[in-house]
């Protein structure tokens, strides 16, 4: 079956603008989890979704960062006002429900902010 | 403050030999584990996990450890293969599977 997908794999943007972007889980997971991993860097925890709600905002960094899941299935990360800092790869990830360890991630989205 | 770390970015092993990556971790309330493997230009792919009520568990040629007085665990992988050549993070979490703390990963290098 279809795995977790990502779009888009690749995003440059200048500095200022406000980027988007999308995750789509395998269907059936309940629990979503956004990551992101800056060069060097392990994988930063930012928000966690069970269903359509967030129980857990507190990885987001900062309040140009904010998530939305819409009808328990497609999530999207939107970052306004982009700095150079926000540049990393953007993960998603999903899993079948909260009480599942077994999480099974995208390939990744890539930011790069000019 | 990183309650996961890993502290070898990088370990080169002979093929057919042990390769040991070693995690450790600050926080006593985690109470799950788990390795996950990466290749380049894909996400992560979970490998093996282990309880805290655990302190061994064997899946083929993969087996984790948790020293849980340590607050250590090791992956250990035998007989190596070139194809094991990936990025491996630890990965820990609390009771509820809502957030997982991960540490920055260890490149395996396995030589033919």
């Amino acid at each position: 079956g279809a795995g977790v997908s990502q779009s888009p794999s690749n995003k440059v943007t200048e500095k200022g603008k406000d980027v988007e972007l999308r995750c789509d889980p395998i269907s059936g997971h309940t629990a979503l989890y956004w990551y992101r991993q800056s060069l060097g860097q392990g994988l930063e925890f930012l928000i966690y979704f069970q269903g359509n709600s967030a129980p857990d905002k507190s990885g987001l960094p900062s309040d140009r960062f904010s998530a939305e899941r819409t009808g328990g299935s497609v999530s999207t990360l939107t970052i306004q006002r982009t700095q150079q800092e926000d540049s990393a790869v953007y993960l998603c990830a999903s899993s079948f429900s909260q009480g599942s360890y077994e999480q099974y991630f995208g390939p990744g989205t890539r930011l790069t902010v000019t | 403050d990183q309650q996961v770390k890993q502290n070898s970015p990088s370990l080169s092993v002979q093929e057919g030999r042990i390769s040991i990556l070693n995690c450790d971790y600050t926080n006593s309330m985690f109470d799950y584990f788990l390795w996950y493997k990466k290749y380049p230009a894909e996400g992560p792919t979970f490998l093996i996990s282990i309880s805290s009520i655990k302190d061994k568990n064997e899946d083929g040629r993969f087996t984790v450890f948790l020293n849980k007085s340590a607050k250590h665990l090791s992956l250990h992988i035998v007989p190596s293969q070139p194809g094991d050549s990936a990025v491996y993070f630890c990965a820990a979490s609390g009771p509820h599977f809502n957030k997982f703390y991960f540490g920055s990963g260890t490149k395996l290098n396995v030589k033919p």
